[in-house]
C-alpha cells in the first residue's frame, strides 16, 4: 500500500528558508516521478514542482522558480522541497504526490509564513 | 499556462440524484502521443485530495462506478450518477499534458 508522509512544516518568518520532506513506502520509489502541490487555507490546489524518477529532470511553477528546489534521495525513499525566500502568501498545506498524474497523495504538512 | 475552468463552482445536489461538473481547458489536452492527460480529484472535508479519474475516463481502483469521466480536446465532464452523502467535497480537474501542470478552481458538491 502506497504511503506518503510529509514533514518539516512549521512557522517561518518571511524571507527565511524551510525544507520539507516526504517519506515514501509501499512502492518502488525510484521508479516514479514525484510532485509537490500546495493549498492555501480555504483555497484550491496549486502545483509547485515535479522531479523525474531518477532526479535528472525538474520543473517548477513560475511563482517558485529560482527560490524552491525539489530533490530526492532514492536510497532513502525520500522527496524534498527546499524553500528559500518564503513569502506570506506561500502559507499553505504542502502535499507530495506520486507519479506524473498524482495518483497518490500524502496527508500534507502546514507551512505558515508569518512575522 | 493552460487555464482550467470548472463550472459550476458550487453544486447543491439531492441525495440519489445525478450531478455533473464541467472542466474546460484553454488549449487542447491531446499530447503528441495521442493520449489526453486530464485527471479528476476529490477532496473530502479535512482530507487530502484523492484521484478518481485519470486520462479522461479511467476510474482509479476502489472508485465507485457511479463516477464517470468523459470528454475530449478541451471539454471534459465528471458525472456522478447518483449522489451519496460520502460524495460531499470539492472536485478538481487537473491537466497533465502541458507544463506547468494546472488545476481547475474546484467545484464544491453539497447535499441540498
Amino acid at each position: 500500500q502506497v504511503h506518503l508522509v510529509e514533514s518539516g512544516g512549521g512557522v517561518v518568518q518571511p524571507g527565511r528558508s524551510l525544507r520539507l520532506s516526504c517519506a515514501a513506502s509501499g512502492f518502488t520509489f525510484s521508479s516514479y516521478a514525484m510532485h509537490w502541490v500546495r493549498q492555501a487555507p480555504g483555497k484550491g490546489l496549486e502545483w509547485v514542482a515535479v522531479i523525474s524518477y531518477d532526479g535528472s529532470s525538474q520543473k517548477y511553477a513560475d511563482s517558485v522558480k529560482g527560490r524552491f528546489t525539489i530533490s530526492r534521495d532514492n536510497s532513502k525513499n525520500t522527496l524534498y522541497l527546499q524553500m528559500d525566500g518564503l513569502r506570506a502568501e506561500e502559507t499553505a498545506v504542502y502535499y507530495c504526490a506520486r507519479d506524473w498524474s498524482c495518483s497518490d497523495w500524502g496527508q500534507g504538512t502546514l507551512v505558515t509564513v508569518s512575522s | 499556462d493552460v487555464v482550467m475552468t470548472q463550472s459550476p463552482l458550487s453544486l447543491p445536489v439531492t441525495l440519489g440524484q445525478p450531478a455533473s461538473i464541467s472542466c474546460r481547458s484553454s488549449q487542447s489536452l491531446v499530447y503528441s502521443n495521442g493520449n489526453t492527460y486530464l485527471n479528476w480529484f476529490q477532496q473530502r472535508p479535512g482530507q487530502s485530495p484523492r484521484r478518481l479519474i485519470y486520462m479522461v475516463s479511467n476510474r482509479d481502483s476502489g472508485v465507485p462506478d457511479r463516477f464517470s469521466g468523459s470528454g475530449s480536446g478541451t471539454d471534459f465532464t465528471l458525472k456522478i450518477s447518483r449522489v451519496e452523502a460520502e460524495d460531499v467535497g470539492v472536485y478538481y480537474c487537473m491537466q497533465g499534458t502541458h507544463w506547468p501542470r494546472t488545476f481547475g478552481q474546484g467545484t464544491k458538491v453539497e447535499i441540498k
